[in-house]
């Protein structure tokens, strides 16, 4: 089975800095998704950005990037010039592509804090 | 229309109460999620739609009674829950197989007293 750890519950950043997020994960399929997904107080789950195992290149949204490592199956965030509005709970995320990609693995989640 | 649309946003129910938790996506999504989620904590998968018909069940108690009556809809029927049953409820959609992850609705936080 797939796991998600997020070895950082809780992490602060000061308001324009920049902060990284870890996620590592474990698989044994060579063909999968990883997502990276904020929740705010509102509740709501919201999409930051998701990658595709297959690609080698970094995805990056805005401010926004992550630093993917197929070998060593790591996953970070990187938000760069932190707003107010960043604070928020995030979840790091799997979805295999066989037979069971329906599904989102999630990790536990860091606590995200920014500091005016 | 890019939403997941979820009702009732909070619901408080007794323990022998019957109500209905419902869900709405129009963006032609042929998979639909039902997640339960406590207080900082991920959000745990219950039920897969796919293509209206359920797909995964993940060992969820029957007194939570998934339905989908067309491709647009989505409910979880609640009957005789217990307090450790409260929670938020989210609802997700996505395009099948596809790879652009979940559409996630604001979620039902549910009490059950």
């Amino acid at each position: 089975a797939q796991t998600v750890t997020q070895s950082q519950p809780e992490m602060s950043v000061q308001e324009a800095e920049t902060v990284t997020l870890s996620c590592t994960y474990d698989t044994s399929e060579s063909d999968y998704y990883l997502f990276w997904y904020k929740q705010p107080p509102s509740r709501q789950m919201i999409l930051v950005i998701r990658q595709e195992a297959y690609k080698q290149q970094n995805a990056t949204e805005n401010r926004f990037s992550v630093n993917f490592q197929k070998a060593a199956k790591s996953f970070s965030l990187k938000i760069s010039d932190s707003q107010l509005g960043d604070a928020a709970m995030y979840f790091c995320a799997y979805r295999g592509s066989g037979g069971s990609n329906y599904k989102l693995t999630f990790g536990k989640g860091t606590l995200l804090t920014v500091n005016p | 229309d890019t939403e997941v649309t979820q009702t009732p946003k909070h619901l408080v129910m007794g323990m022998t109460n019957k109500k209905s938790l419902k869900c709405e996506q129009h963006m032609g999504h042929r998979a639909m999620y039902w997640y339960k989620q406590k207080a900082k904590k991920p959000p745990e998968l219950m039920f897969v739609y796919s293509y209206e018909k359920l797909s995964i069940n993940e060992s969820v108690p029957s007194r939570f009674s998934p339905e989908c009556p067309n491709s647009s809809l989505l409910n979880l029927h609640l009957h005789a829950l217990q307090p450790e049953d409260s929670a938020l409820y989210l609802c997700a959609s996505s395009q099948g197989q596809s790879p652009y992850g979940y559409t996630f609705g604001s979620g039902t936080r549910l009490t059950v007293v």
